[in-house]
């Protein structure tokens, strides 16, 4: 099983860059990584996607070293609304590998004015 | 356009009645479903998964039970509740072998358990 490490929790000002790290030391030659954002009373939502090197939408990027066995999202200029849950999930979304998909606990990141 | 509906939003029940949690995805077919429960400040825990009609797996050992009686439509079920089975219930998607976008969620079911 990929099991992921996260910070429990991060805070930060509005305006900050802030840098949200995974590590998933047993991570899989199939496996993808995969970040959620999660508000409360709601399901987790889809942030960002990657396999290896860099990846970046228009919400955020990943980092993912060589060796990928750690990941790092990064939210660029953070606002009061990216308080939130973040989740970083570790696997392969093949239906096969369902039961070993985990969520953790995740990081409880906190903005301020 | 692919969606997933749950219901209803919230739910009080007191212990020892029965529960029926609904969920139905459109726009795509042959989902993976799944069934999460994340109880207060915690993580979400995987209850079930189905990758077909009338099939399900088992993850935890529990007092509930689900069924897939259609293509789009999964259901969670307890015939006697249990203080324990408070939390938010959340059914999500997956599409097997479209991409790698991972599981969609629906917007979840407080249940409260009294």
């Amino acid at each position: 099983l990929a099991k992921t490490t996260q910070p429990i929790s991060m805070d930060s000002y509005e305006g900050q860059e802030v840098n949200i790290t995974c590590s998933h030391n047993n991570i899989a030659t199939n496996d993808y990584i995969t970040w959620y954002q999660q508000f409360p009373s709601q399901g987790p939502r889809f942030i960002i996607q990657g396999y290896k090197t860099k990846v970046t939408n228009e919400v955020a990027s990943l980092f993912i070293p060589a060796d990928r066995k750690s990941s790092t999202l990064s939210l660029p200029r953070v606002s009061l609304s990216d308080t939130a849950v973040y989740y970083c999930l570790v696997g392969d979304m093949e239906y096969s590998s369902a039961s070993k998909i985990i969520f953790g606990s995740g990081t409880r990141l906190s903005i301020r004015p | 356009s692919q969606t997933i509906h749950q219901w209803p939003a919230t739910l009080v029940q007191p212990v020892g009645s029965p529960l029926s949690l609904e969920c139905t995805v459109e726009g795509t077919s042959n989902p993976n479903l799944y069934w999460y429960r994340q109880a207060a400040g915690r993580g979400l825990q995987l209850l079930f998964y189905s990758v077909g009609i009338g099939q399900i797996s088992s993850e935890v050992p529990q007092n509930l039970s689900a069924s897939r009686p259609q293509d789009r439509q999964f259901i969670l079920s307890s015939k006697k509740l249990l203080l324990s089975d408070s939390g938010f219930y959340l059914c999500a998607w997956s599409v097997l072998g479209q991409g790698r976008n991972g599981y969609t969620f629906g917007s979840g079911t407080r249940l409260t358990v009294v």
